[in-house]
């Protein structure tokens, strides 16, 4: 069956950096896209961008480019997405999500807490 | 603030029909389709809808979907108490060049 699972959670200072990892299984992986969508403490969905495992592109939401960086490990079925220059308001849980037209399967997110 | 709207709360007793709004723009709804999805309380989304009014294998009939012009809506008849959940419309945005997403509705089974 399709899995995307995550890496777990994270505690960060302001101003670092956080990779998150997606491990997909269960279906080719360079036949459908990733996208990473993040939901902040009892608020809704915010979609970041996509990418794709077959040829390495990406696409990013305005409002995170120049901060995030999605990359992708064929070898392992893994993509990353790196957030950087984090704020106390970058604190949330983040999914990954495959498809391209709609988004079928989900990780189980990854929580990210930026504190000092 | 969501590029679509929906309504933050809904509710209704068991075996009751509701219905969940969500309201766009020409920019995205009125171009693209609407997918849906139901987030249970401490889980991932999980995919409810997708093209407007599709059902993934696996989700009950009880949900269905429809889009007019720049709006669409989320039916849910048979109301169970296992649907409490956030309810959450998205769909692609031409301006923006991004998937957006509603605000979410958190429905409750009274």
């Amino acid at each position: 069956q399709v899995q995307l699972v995550q890496s777990g959670a994270e505690v960060k200072k302001p101003g670092a950096s956080v990779k998150v990892s997606c491990k997909a299984s269960g279906y080719t992986f360079t036949r459908y896209d990733i996208n990473w969508v993040r939901q902040a403490p009892g608020q809704g969905l915010e979609w970041m961008g996509w990418m794709s495992p077959n040829t390495g592109k990406t696409v990013y939401a305005q409002k995170f480019q120049g901060r995030v960086t999605m990359t992708r490990d064929t070898s392992i079925t893994t993509v990353h997405m790196e957030l950087s220059s984090l704020r106390s308001d970058d604190t949330a849980v983040y999914y990954c999500a495959r498809g391209s037209y709609y988004f079928d399967s989900w990780g189980q997110g990854a929580l990210v807490t930026v504190s000092s | 603030q969501s590029v679509l709207t929906q309504p933050p709360s809904a509710s209704g007793t068991p075996g009751q029909r509701v219905t969940i709004s969500c309201s766009g723009s020409s920019s995205d709804i009125g171009t693209y389709p609407v997918n849906w999805y139901q987030q249970l309380p401490g889980t991932a989304p999980n995919l409810l809808i997708y093209s407007n009014n599709q059902r993934p294998s696996g989700v009950s009939d009880r949900f269905s979907g429809s889009k007019s012009g720049t709006s669409a809506s989320l039916a849910i008849s048979g109301l169970q108490s296992e649907d409490e959940a956030d309810y959450y419309c998205a769909t692609r945005n031409d301006s923006l060049n991004t998937w957006v997403f509603g605000g979410g509705t958190k429905l409750t089974v009274l």
